[in-house]
């Protein structure tokens, strides 16, 4: 069975610093994709970026980049120059055997 | 497109009442799958569907009934409604590709068990 890791439950950045969110992982699938969702206080799921596990390059959108290091089962969220509005829930997911697996999420919060 | 809609959006149940919760997508998505998530915790897996016809059980499958009668709608039913069962529960959809489908996620609907 797949299984997913955050082991930061809150973070805290200064605004337009980078930040990272830890993510590790577990399948036994070799074909398998990972997800980033941001869920702010207002609830609703919005995915941010993907990566799957044949992709050679890191995958990046915008501010956001995954820092994929697959012998480690590692995927962890970098955003750069954070803003006010980055403050939210993040979940870390992986797709494998027709499930989309969750993290337990990281809460990060944006200081002015 | 109306992309993934869910009703009703806020529900009060009584222990033992039963109720359908109402999925339904417009992007033509092969597959569809419920989500609960409780207070402070992330998103665990119900039910999914790969298609009309085809459904599966995800992680905490117990306590819920589903079907795919159409692509477009996926209902989740609590047959005997208990107060372990408050939570928000979303439901998602996408492009059957594998590994690569985003999911698209509904807002949610609020349920409250009493």
């Amino acid at each position: 069975a797949q299984k997913i890791t955050q082991t930061q439950p809150g973070m805290f950045v200064q605004e337009k610093e980078a930040v990272t969110l830890d993510c590790t992982y577990d399948t036994s699938d070799p074909s398998y994709g990972l997800f980033w969702y941001k869920q702010p206080s207002s609830g609703e799921m919005i995915f941010l970026i993907y990566q799957g596990s044949y992709d050679q390059q890191n995958a990046t959108e915008g501010r956001y980049s995954l820092n994929f290091q697959k012998a480690r089962k590692s995927a962890n969220l970098v955003i750069s120059a954070s803003q006010l509005g980055d403050s939210a829930m993040y979940f870390c997911a992986i797709y494998s055997s027709y499930k989309l697996i969750f993290g337990s999420g990281t809460r990060l919060l944006v200081r002015p | 497109n109306a992309g993934v809609t869910q009703t009703p959006k806020f529900q009060v149940l009584k222990t033992g009442q039963s109720m359908t919760l109402q999925c339904a997508q417009d992007m033509n998505h092969e597959y569809m799958s419920w989500y609960r998530q409780d207070p402070g915790m992330g998103l665990r897996l119900i039910h999914y569907s790969v298609g009309a016809g085809i459904t599966d059980q995800g992680e905490v499958p117990n306590g819920y009934n589903v079907s795919r009668s159409t692509t477009e709608d996926f209902p989740l039913r609590l047959l005997s409604a208990a107060p372990s069962q408050t939570s928000v529960y979303f439901c998602a959809s996408s492009y059957f590709r594998g590994a690569s489908g985003t999911q698209y996620f509904g807002p949610g609907t609020r349920l409250l068990v009493l």
